[in-house]
């Protein structure tokens, strides 16, 4: 079945270090979504990517959807400790999740 | 306050109970879902709702028993689980049926088979 993988599982970063992750999938997917879940908490959506080539940032982070709508990334520029967390990407009409990328950041 | 509460928060339960998980979602959402997130794993589809028919049923044990009985409540019945069922179940609802809908999430029931 289809498959959305995540890259890195896990990545500690210093205070200010950038953190991207990544997500890839051997179909072509119709749109990709990512969600953050805090630790103890419920993953809530950040955003949504639909076409070939987007990027979109929300302030620190930059989501991009590659040409071929087969892969994805989220970069964090300057992480802070509330950075902290599960990221997951989540792609196609079933909406398949990655095991995710865990963030720990020290101060 | 995420607009989805579940309840209860925690449940510990031995294999031979019966017990359920509640759903409510407050956002006039047309969609809703059950999820079960292991440790170490995806987050896994179970059951979705559109509209109060269930539209999809991913090979799930037929321990779980889900129920919607309006477009606003979603339950989870539970009987005769299994250790390895212990995770947390999540809640979700969205305007529309998944894929392009953003999901909003409940703060999860987080169960113990004993």
């Amino acid at each position: 079945g289809q498959q959305v993988m995540q890259i890195p599982q896990y990545q500690h970063v210093q205070e200010g270090e950038d953190f991207t992750t990544y997500c890839n999938s051997s179909t072509t997917l119709s749109n990709i979504q990512w969600y953050k879940q805090r630790p103890g908490g419920h993953p809530v959506f950040l955003i949504q990517l639909v076409k070939s080539g987007e990027v979109k940032k929300q302030k620190r982070l930059t989501f991009q959807f590659g040409e071929a709508k087969k892969n994805s990334s989220l970069h964090i520029t300057a992480t802070q400790t509330t950075d902290v967390g599960t990221y997951f990407c989540a792609g196609g009409t079933a909406l398949i999740f990655g095991k995710g990328t865990t963030l720990s950041v020290s101060s | 306050e995420t607009g989805v509460t579940q309840t209860p928060r925690h449940l510990v339960m031995g294999m031979t109970n019966k017990k359920s998980l509640k759903c409510e979602q407050h956002l006039g959402h047309n969609a809703m879902y059950w999820y079960k997130q292991s440790a170490k794993k995806p987050l896994e589809l179970m059951f979705v709702y559109s509209l109060e028919e269930r539209v999809e049923n991913n090979s799930v044990p037929s321990r779980f028993s889900p129920e919607c009985p309006n477009s606003s409540h979603l339950f989870l019945h539970l009987h005769t689980l299994q250790p390895e069922d212990s995770a947390l179940y999540l809640c979700a609802s969205s305007q529309v049926r998944q894929g392009f809908g953003e999901l909003f999430f409940g703060e999860g029931s987080r169960l113990t088979v004993l």
